[in-house]
């Protein structure tokens, strides 16, 4: 089974640093693009940039950045987002999902159970 | 701002068919694929490509396109399907991108 399991959640404050993870198994961690979603409250999902384990080849969407950084370590099939110094703003639930490319057609399949990440002071 | 348009809500009534449409023209060279999210659940995908369902989705939902708008449509909508609908494909520089997302509410 394809699977995609994501680290526990996070209460930090402003300020604060945090890396969260994303575990693959069940299919070849090196072979397709891993990406991330945010999804802030009562919001709709947002594409933050993807990351292609093989060869860490990494593409952020325009919104996000410099605001965070996207990484991977294939030995350990896991994918990781951080923040340097997490706002208030950066309070949201946030998805790792496997992206399956076949000529015209991009989807996200499987999705992990996301890391709600809660920037409180 | 969302390069693909999706309806902010649509309703429909037990056992009858819906449309939820998503507007890009991106659409023009790129499929979408479609996702169903329920309240407090991780979204799954229902529709990719032309019109392929992932095992363990239901025949009632199928996906079709048009010029620059793909639709997904439910035919014979149950109480469970209702829920929130992304589509999804890729934006003028090829990455990917979500719409803004629609409403299911069925009645």
């Amino acid at each position: 089974e394809v699977q995609l399991v994501q680290s526990g959640a996070e209460v930090k404050k402003p300020g604060e640093s945090l890396k969260i993870s994303c575990k693959g198994s069940g299919y070849s961690f090196t072979s397709y693009w891993i990406g991330w979603v945010r999804q802030m409250p009562g919001k709709g999902l947002e594409w933050m940039g993807i990351i292609y384990p093989g060869d860490s080849d990494t593409r952020y969407s325009p919104s996000f950045q410099g605001q965070v950084t996207i990484s991977a370590d294939k030995s350990i099939s896991t994918a990781y987002l951080q923040w340097s110094s997490l706002k208030a703003s950066d309070t949201a639930m946030y998805y790792c999902a496997r992206l399956v490319v076949t000529g015209s057609s991009t989807s996200f399949d499987p999705w992990g159970q996301g890391t709600l990440v809660t920037v409180s002071s | 701002s969302s390069e693909l348009t999706q309806d902010p809500a649509v309703s429909v009534a037990l056992g009858q068919t819906v449309r939820i449409t998503c507007q890009g023209d991106s659409l023009r060279s790129y499929y979408a694929s479609w996702y169903q999210q329920k309240p407090g659940q991780a979204p799954v995908l229902v529709i990719y490509g032309k019109n392929n369902r992932p095992s363990g989705i239901p025949d009632r939902f199928s996906g079709s396109s048009s010029g620059n708008t793909a639709s997904l449509t439910i035919t014979g909508a149950q109480a469970e399907d209702e829920a929130d609908y992304y589509c999804n494909s890729r934006d003028s520089s090829g990455n990917p991108v979500f719409g803004g997302g629609t409403k299911l509410t069925v009645l």
